[in-house]
């Protein structure tokens, strides 16, 4: 059981938009920033968004992320077959002095 | 170019301990924390534990007594053993580079536990 709740799936077509979920507590989400990956089937996760909204150098500005109190959202525009993947919300529980993570959710481009 | 490289043993039978050592080349290792994160075959993300440059660990509480990260500084590398492994720990091995941004990752190492 993770400590924070993710859709196990969702779906969209081609070029349309998708929003996952990410829901957490103020141990978490709620004071600390939030991270989303992205892994691809047989490799390592990769960084899409840090500091709840911020993009590392060479992701798409199709790809965004949002807060606001002890959730998060990831937000994927101009759907594409190459999104195909799980993805990944994570931040740090200051209660539990840990890292946390969502348990991921499966992006099925229809 | 951040690069992490990772490397350990595959196999293990049940109460022997996971060893498993993370490279870091092409940035500072200083000022960073340093994690270890596992995946269990079709699962999701698991945090195992951290270490920040100084040295100091923050381990995951259902590892914490099985579990020890420590730093090589002189190597750029880090390690990770978790003692009296059982089949639950068959997971696949990531080592990163952060805390809530874990900005580089390293390839992943499969280890299975089995008699």
């Amino acid at each position: 059981q993770s400590v924070l709740t993710q859709p196990p799936s969702v779906s969209a077509a081609p070029g349309q938009k998708v929003t996952i979920s990410c829901s957490g507590s103020s141990s978490n989400i709620g004071n600390n920033y939030v991270s989303w990956y992205q892994q691809l089937p047989g490799t390592a996760p990769k960084l899409l968004i840090y500091d709840n909204n911020k993009r590392p150098s060479g992701i798409p500005d199709r790809f965004s992320g949002s807060k606001s109190g002890t959730s998060a959202t990831l937000g994927i525009t101009g759907l594409q077959t190459g999104d195909e993947a799980d993805y990944y919300c994570g931040t740090w529980d200051s209660s539990l002095s840990s890292g946390v993570f969502g348990g991921g959710t499966k992006l099925t481009v229809l | 170019q951040v690069q992490l490289q990772q490397w350990g043993a595959g196999l293990l039978k049940p109460s022997e301990t996971l060893s498993l050592t993370c490279a870091v080349s092409g940035g500072s290792f200083s000022t960073y924390y340093w994690s270890w994160i596992r995946q269990t075959p079709g699962k999701g993300l698991e945090w195992v534990g951290e270490i920040h440059h100084s040295g100091s660990t923050n381990y995951s509480p259902s590892l914490k007594s099985r579990v020890t990260i420590s730093l090589d500084t002189a190597n750029n590398q880090f390690s990770l053993k978790l003692r009296s492994v059982t089949a639950a720990d068959t997971a696949v091995y990531h080592c990163a580079r952060g805390r809530e941004r874990l900005s580089y990752w390293g390839q992943g190492t499969l280890v299975t536990v089995s008699s």
